[in-house]
């Protein structure tokens, strides 16, 4: 079975603070791809980074960066001194390779950054 | 105009009523899609379209009928809709249906039956 999960309901901080939001994943493919996106009030899902199974590098882009381990089926993102514009609703999504087209969604964190 | 434009952006409807919801990509990408978000559930994915044709239809009632007249247009009519199909109603693009491919979302439709 193919899954996303993101236990993290919730998680308010307060700004300049450090966030990981987790994501655990499972699919028994070799071959598959890793998103997240970002929702902020909005409406608009916004696409961040996407990752593929067979590059574990870990990936930086300012103050974002994105710890991808197979070996424990996550793929991490952590935002460094957070500030109240990172406030949104975060995604992970699994997407197989002859997936039918479907992304696999995980529930979402809501990301609160206190003034 | 850029990126993934939906209108109406907010709509209340009566379960009588029959309304479309407009998507339009300004990417030139080959695949469009319709989401539904609920609160408390993840993303469904509702239809798929490829260069105009539909590959997926996601086991969605018969009173959503999605349309679309050309790559960059997407519409999704509704007819008889009940309070449950209350939601944001989320339309993306991709450049085709790769699953390497991201896809690029409109800021939705928040839908209200009342």
């Amino acid at each position: 079975a193919q899954k996303v999960t993101q236990a993290q309901t919730e998680i308010s901080v307060v700004e300049k603070e450090d966030v990981t939001l987790d994501c655990v994943y499972e699919t028994r493919d070799t071959t598959y791809y890793l998103f997240w996106y970002k929702q902020p009030p909005s409406g608009e899902l916004v696409f961040l980074i996407r990752r593929n199974s067979f590059d574990e590098q870990n990936e930086i882009s300012g103050r974002y960066s994105w710890n991808f381990q197979k070996s424990t089926s996550s793929f991490n993102f952590t935002i460094t001194a957070s500030q109240v514009v990172d406030s949104a609703v975060y995604f992970c999504a699994l997407r197989r390779l002859d997936s039918n087209y479907q992304l696999i969604w995980g529930a979402g964190t809501k990301l609160i950054i206190k003034p | 105009e850029t990126g993934v434009t939906q209108t109406p952006r907010h709509l209340v409807m009566g379960m009588t009523n029959k309304k479309s919801l407009k998507c339009e990509q300004h990417l030139g990408h080959n695949a469009m899609y319709w989401y539904k978000q609920s609160a408390k559930k993840p993303l469904e994915l509702m239809f798929v379209y490829s260069l105009e044709e539909r590959v997926e239809n996601n086991s969605v009632p018969s009173r959503f009928s999605p349309e679309c007249p050309n790559s960059s247009h997407l519409f999704l009519h509704l007819h008889t809709l009940q309070p449950e199909d209350s939601a944001l109603y989320l339309c993306a693009s991709s450049q085709d249906l790769q699953a390497y491919n991201e896809q690029f979302f409109g800021p939705g439709t928040r839908l209200t039956v009342l």
